[in-house]
């Protein structure tokens, strides 16, 4: 079974461009996360999906994020435009939840890097 | 709403135990721990739920007191493959909020 999958591995951009993160989720799990560790340090919730609709988006930073789940599959996390605090590693999770029991599985991560 | 874990940070000698804490301000239905290594993505260790579970396999277990919010996971004779940094994750009662807590960086050493 193919685990969770992002893409790209690392991007290097300029404050002020538009980055998009993709994540593709286990087949079948309805649960997406987006998570951001910033210089090592806690990772940092930031929004979380059911199917297509946002559960909850309290850890979104800022209106310069946007997270969209197209048709309940992937998910597509957009920075525009970047600034310099937006560097750090972006996670995502994706987990089929029973009941309480929510077994999240965690992407590689893609690097964000903003110069 | 985050969960605060303790020690920030351990060295330990192969051999010695370990104590991680995490505590969460609101009442919480379950506890799951993640161990991640410098440059991979967090792996899941274990979900404690409500009704003061305790749970482990192999040398790493983990205990959770629903009424202190508290849960403890526990490295005996730890191994240099247990370095990482340890989260805790927290699901509230009403299982729409999931926070990692603020990790605890373990090295063990030979």
């Amino acid at each position: 079974e193919a685990g969770v999958t992002q893409f790209p591995s690392h991007s290097v951009i300029e404050k002020g461009q538009t980055v998009t993160l993709r994540c593709d989720p286990i087949s079948g799990h309805d649960n997406l996360y987006w998570y951001r560790r910033v210089m090592g340090k806690e990772i940092k919730f930031l929004l979380h999906f059911v199917k297509e609709s946002k559960q909850d988006e309290s850890g979104m930073p800022n209106n310069r994020f946007l997270a969209e789940r197209t048709g309940g599959t992937y998910s597509t996390l957009k920075v525009q435009p970047a600034e310099l605090e937006d560097s750090g590693v972006y996670f995502c999770a994706s987990s089929h939840r029973t009941g309480f029991v929510d077994e999240q599985y965690f992407g590689p991560g893609t690097r964000l890097t903003v110069t | 709403q985050q969960p605060v874990q303790s020690p920030q940070a351990v060295i330990l000698r192969e051999g010695e135990d370990a104590v991680i804490n995490c505590s969460s301000s609101k009442a919480l239905y379950s506890v799951h721990w993640y161990r991640q290594k410098h440059g991979e993505a967090p792996i899941f260790l274990m979900i404690l739920l409500k009704g003061g579970e305790q749970k482990g396999h192999d040398k790493i277990s983990a205990s959770f007191n629903e009424k202190k919010q508290q849960s403890s996971l526990y490295l005996t004779a730890s191994q240099l493959s247990y370095s990482g940094t340890y989260f805790c994750g927290t699901l509230d009662l009403t299982g729409n909020q999931f926070y990692f807590g603020t990790g605890t960086s373990l090295t063990v050493i030979p």
